[in-house]
């Protein structure tokens, strides 16, 4: 069964730009979260979705935005884009079947904000 | 407020030297307790869930304990190929809210 995929691997922006992250869960899977990883911060949770709709979400500026769509798919949005916004960003994905669930990492999308 | 300290920050192994790593949590509710592992440029890999006090897992070199504040790693006679930052994480409130500890850079020289 395939992982986690996110794409791109890799994106380098300019301050003020905006980006679109992608990622699609395992088959079946019906949560998705993202998460933001810095090496001064570490991993800190942005927002998770079920059902196309956010459940949760983390201590982040509304710069910071997502979705799911039908098929479970997730895509995240950083409008206005700083410097501090360079970092690795996470998309997890789980069952959501059950009050407490692993969830499985992708590889992650690498930001640079020149 | 919910927090997850791991120790040491880093670690220094020679191959074959048994030792813990540490996972401390202050959470209001605990409702699952995660380990994961991350190698260099990848998403972290899930390892163990433990889900209350006195459980144990284990998997190959890893075994992960849990008591009421606190869960160990003890990884038994590392390899290099065990090198890795290991990740701890927990979730105490909101639908898959995994609130992580800052890691244990884990290095198993031969």
């Amino acid at each position: 069964k395939a992982g986690v995929t996110q794409t791109p691997r890799y994106l380098i922006k300019t301050r003020g730009q905006q980006v679109t992250l992608s990622c699609s869960p395992i088959s079946g899977h019906r949560s998705v979260s993202w998460y933001q990883q810095t090496p001064g911060q570490g991993l800190q949770f942005l927002f998770e979705y079920f059902s196309e709709t956010q459940r949760n979400k983390g201590n982040f500026p509304g710069r910071f935005s997502g979705r799911q769509f039908s098929n479970s798919r997730s895509e995240m949005n950083v409008s206005t884009l700083e410097l501090g916004d360079s970092a690795l960003y996470l998309c997890a994905s789980s069952w959501a079947q059950g009050a407490v669930e692993t969830q499985y990492f992708g590889p992650g999308t690498r930001l640079l904000v020149l | 407020e919910d927090q997850v300290t791991q120790s040491p920050e880093a670690l220094r192994l020679q191959e074959g030297e048994s030792s813990s790593l540490n996972c401390s949590y202050t959470v209001s509710g605990l409702r699952g307790l995660f380990w994961y592992r991350q190698d260099p440029g990848k998403g972290p890999e899930f390892l163990f869930t433990l889900y209350s006090a006195g459980e144990e897992k284990e998997k190959e070199r890893l075994k992960a304990t849990l008591t009421k504040k606190e869960s160990f790693l003890h990884i038994t006679a590392p390899k290099p190929e065990d090198s890795a930052t290991y990740l701890c994480a927990v979730v105490s409130g909101g639908y898959n809210k995994l609130i992580f500890g800052a890691g244990t850079r884990l290095a198993v020289h031969p």
